[in-house]
């Protein structure tokens, strides 16, 4: 069946520092990524995806690109700021196969000032 | 920006008493699901809903959940008798297909309480 892994956390960085979470996937077909963030108390807000492979998705900084030779859709970041201090979730879904999400156990970042 | 909206936001209640989650998903979106996070692991599917009726259900999704959309804009998640496992986040979400592909939007979550 479909799953993803993600790498574990928490992962502390300071402020400024490359940031990478890796996830990697398996999956029937051809799916969709994503990463999703949730900041402390909230919901799960979409950060970006990608819809085939070889896309990149992009957003606040944050980039990821969907590598079918690898199965793997690493979350990176050039300079991380305190703000981004959150719980990050990879997650996959197929659209042809009712479109629920399948999520990593998500990855704890926490960036010191 | 629409968005998806949960209440209440926190519900306590008595192991064996019925609960009702309330979601009110994105007004042009056709496809509504449910999820949950117990604390500190992974959001799980519980059940998918499209056109008046459950599209997919997980293993979770026993007997004692139901689902509805009585009305355009609510949809709600009951379990009819409630185990102190069933304490978790509950994340409503929706979102349409107007192009395909497109992404689902979540609600801020429901904290269930099971004393």
């Amino acid at each position: 069946g479909n799953s993803v892994t993600q790498m574990e956390g928490p992962v502390t960085l300071s402020e400024e520092a490359f940031l990478t979470i890796n996830c990697t996937y398996t999956a029937t077909g051809y799916p969709s990524l994503f990463w999703y963030v949730q900041y402390p108390g909230e919901g799960l807000q979409l950060l970006l995806k990608a819809t085939k492979a070889d896309d990149k998705g992009s957003n606040k900084g944050f980039e990821a690109t969907y590598r079918k030779e690898t199965t793997s859709f690493h979350l990176e970041k050039g300079s991380v700021q305190v703000s981004d201090s959150a719980v990050y979730f990879c997650a996959l879904t197929n659209y042809n196969q009712g479109g629920k999400l399948i999520f990593g156990q998500g990855t704890e970042l926490s960036v010191k000032p | 920006e629409p968005e998806v909206t949960q209440t209440p936001s926190h519900q306590v209640t008595q192991m064996g008493q019925e609960v009702i989650l309330r979601c009110v998903p994105i007004s042009n979106h056709l496809y509504f699901y449910w999820y949950r996070q117990i604390l500190g692991q992974k959001v799980e599917f519980l059940v998918s809903f499209y056109n008046n009726e459950i599209s997919e259900k997980s293993e979770i999704f026993d007997d004692q959940f139901s689902v509805e959309r009585p009305d355009g804009s609510n949809f709600t998640l009951k379990i009819r008798s409630t185990k102190l496992e069933d304490s978790a986040m509950y994340f409503c979400a929706s979102r349409s297909d107007s192009q395909g592909n497109q992404p689902q939007h979540f609600g801020d979550g429901t904290r269930l309480s099971i004393l």
